[in-house]
């Protein structure tokens, strides 16, 4: 079984310029996370989704960062402009979990921006 | 909102050697997971365990959900295992958090 698919693995941008990430869950998985971890921190959830719907978006500093995930499957997180500040991993996860319940997470290898 | 605390924050290891991490949280949950990341960042699920005890090779970890901690131990430790090892809870449902993570390093 495949696991969490994310691309790039790396990006380096300068400040101002937009930047997405991809990430592919594993097959049949219907919940998908985003994550930030910053240098020496525990990742924190920037948004999570059920299905296509966004269900907890409350980290998530929409006045540059966006996300969609439109068939319910693949997703992407979107910055623009980036700021020197979001230098940092970006992280996918994935789980079953649907309307209750637990669930393992498993994450993806992240892509690591770099804004200059 | 939920306090994570992992001990200790750094372990420094001889190949071959036992260790206890320890994860303190500040209130009930629904979901508590062990996680591996490894130099090049990866997480690796390690466990998941809410309560109980597992085990899995040389890794085995144990929850006291009502005492609000959980231990995970490795036995005869390798150079393999460096890295950081995070703790996360889910209050609730879904939403992970994370404790701040123990670097460890084995050396050879």
């Amino acid at each position: 079984e495949a696991g969490v698919v994310q691309s790039p693995r790396y990006k380096i941008i300068e400040k101002k310029q937009p930047v997405a990430f991809w990430c592919n869950p594993i097959s049949g998985h219907n919940t998908l996370y985003w994550y930030l971890q910053n240098l020496g921190q525990g990742p924190e959830l920037l948004i999570r989704y059920e299905n296509e719907e966004a269900v907890d978006d409350s980290q998530l500093p929409k006045d540059r960062f966006s996300a969609e995930r439109l068939k319910g499957v693949d997703s992407t997180l979107k910055i623009q402009p980036a700021e020197l500040g979001d230098s940092a991993v970006y992280l996918c996860a994935s789980s079953s979990f649907f309307g209750g319940g637990t669930d393992t997470q498993y994450f993806g290898p992240g892509t690591r921006l770099t804004v200059l | 909102g939920i306090q994570v605390e992992q001990s200790p924050p750094d372990l420094i290891l001889q190949e071959g050697a036992n260790s206890t991490l320890r994860c303190n949280f500040s209130d009930s949950v629904n979901n508590l997971q062990w996680f591996h990341q490894n130099p090049w960042g990866q997480l690796i699920n390690l466990f998941y365990i809410p309560s109980g005890t597992k085990q899995n090779g040389r890794l085995s970890a144990t929850t006291v959900a009502t005492e609000r901690y959980s231990l995970l131990y490795i036995s005869s430790s390798q150079t393999t295992d460096s890295g950081v090892y995070f703790c996360a809870v889910a209050p609730g449902y879904n939403k992970l958090i994370f404790g701040a993570g123990t670097r460890l390093a084995v050396h050879p």
